[in-house]
């Protein structure tokens, strides 16, 4: 059971470069997230999807994009890259509804960006 | 919006007790998670209060005060292993079962 799993685990950009950060998760929950933590501090909701085809913004939106074509997948866009962008990049999901008590997140093992 | 705050960081000895305090302001309170997180890993969830009162699985307890919006995870017998930022999260009543995340309280266990 790989539960959900980020790739790139590490990736060094230039100013201006775009890439994309993926996470799947394989355990058909609906609810998915990204988050970013600065160093030192606590973790800030970029996007969120409650199922595919549906996205919303969080926190801290500017200068990413998201989409979900599918429930497994909900890539991270990064366009225009900036020295701000620099964080750990955290995906989770969560199984609203299923029976589950209450609905804690599985995260990813995150994506440390460096934008230089 | 949400406000949680927690301190930044905190120093025990080895089989100690440390209690972690969170409070928070929401406008749609639905749950309380603790979660751990070593450094340069992902969080683990470590506990959840939806009602009031105290909740012990092991060595960690969480208890829960929606009224004072007020929380506290209490680690006991700390082991050197429990070093690590401990975050406090909230959910709203709101759609997409969102966490608010806290800053984070970093503890670190000396011998």
């Amino acid at each position: 059971n790989a539960g959900v799993t980020q790739t790139p685990k590490f990736r060094i950009l230039k100013i201006g470069q775009s890439m994309t950060l993926q996470c799947a998760q394989d355990m058909n929950h609906n609810y998915m997230y990204w988050y970013r933590q600065d160093p030192g501090m606590g973790l800030k909701l970029i996007y969120y999807s409650v199922g595919a085809g549906i996205t919303d913004k969080g926190e801290v939106p500017n200068g990413y994009n998201v989409s979900r074509s599918t429930t497994e997948d909900f890539p991270l866009r990064l366009e225009l890259a900036a020295p701000s962008q620099t964080s750990v990049y955290f995906c989770a999901s969560s199984d609203h509804g299923s029976g589950e008590p209450n609905y804690g997140y599985t995260f990813g093992s995150g994506t440390r960006l460096t934008v230089v | 919006g949400q406000n949680i705050d927690q301190p930044t960081e905190m120093t025990a000895t080895e089989g100690a007790i440390v209690q972690i305090n969170c409070t928070y302001q929401t406008s749609g309170f639905n749950g309380l998670f603790w979660y751990q997180q070593h450094a340069g890993e992902a969080p683990t969830f470590l506990s959840y209060n939806v009602l009031d009162g105290l909740e012990e699985k092991g060595r960690f307890s969480s208890f829960l005060s929606r009224s004072k919006g007020y929380s506290y995870l209490l680690l006991k017998e700390l082991q050197m292993k429990d070093s690590a930022s401990y975050l406090c999260a909230v959910r709203e009543k709101a759609a997409g079962n969102k966490l608010t995340f806290g800053g984070g309280t970093r503890v670190l266990v000396k011998p």
